[in-house]
């Protein structure tokens, strides 16, 4: 069965330095991945997707996203953090055994932004 | 155009109570798919709609939880007895097709007392 380890689970950077989310899968196959982030009373948005096109993943507001199969992983990185970044961020993987997007959440990584 | 959204945004219930929650996805999407989030946790699926058909409720944690979308547009899940353990935030998502980025309402959190 899919599954997803998101190692931390409180990250706390400075404005202005890099941000690295860590995010482990565990699949028997070759899975689509997702990262999420939800801003306190705000719905959650979609980052980026991984779908077995491009390693390197970029997605919206500078994050961007490298799959690496040897390591299960799929890293979340931001080279510079801006205060709007704070939030809880969510790594996810989708249940190929089905036909639509039936998705596993990881228990998210709450990120701080220390100005 | 509109979200996703839904109603209440905020219940609170008694013990034993039965409670509706409502889903109001994007106009024309075909999938809806609704999770539990409890604190400090990652949403949890709970069921998954392709336009007015139930195709998957394995998330559903007792048969106190049922879902409906007879229209295959509003979708509302129901509780029947509310207990404290179902205490969370309720999240519903739609998605244009079968597959493809779900788009999240803000939620509803309950309350149960």
């Amino acid at each position: 069965a899919q599954s997803v380890t998101q190692l931390d689970s409180h990250v706390s950077v400075s404005e202005g330095t890099p941000v690295l989310l860590r995010c482990n899968y565990s699949s028997s196959y070759s899975p689509s991945l997702f990262w999420y982030v939800q801003h306190p009373n705000k719905g959650l948005q979609l980052l980026l997707k991984y779908t077995s096109a491009a390693t390197l993943v970029k997605g919206i507001n500078g994050f961007e996203a490298e799959f690496k199969k040897s390591e299960t992983s799929f890293h979340l990185t931001k080279p510079s953090a801006h205060m709007s970044d704070a939030a809880e961020y969510f790594c996810v993987v989708s249940d190929v055994k089905t036909s639509y997007d039936k998705v596993i959440f990881g228990p998210g990584t709450s990120l701080s932004v220390i100005p | 155009g509109a979200g996703v959204s839904q109603s209440p945004r905020y219940k609170v219930a008694k013990r034993g109570q039965d409670v509706a929650l409502r889903c109001d996805p994007i106009s024309g999407h075909v999938s809806l798919f609704w999770y539990q989030q409890a604190l400090g946790q990652g949403p949890e699926f709970l069921t998954y709609f392709q336009n007015e058909a139930q195709l998957d409720k394995s998330g559903l944690p007792s048969d106190r939880f049922f879902a409906e979308r007879p229209e295959g547009s509003v979708s509302t899940l129901k509780i029947q007895r509310t207990q404290q353990e179902d205490s969370a935030v309720y999240l519903c998502a739609s998605s244009l097709g079968i597959t493809g980025e779900q788009y999240f309402g803000p939620g509803t959190r309950l309350t149960v007392t």
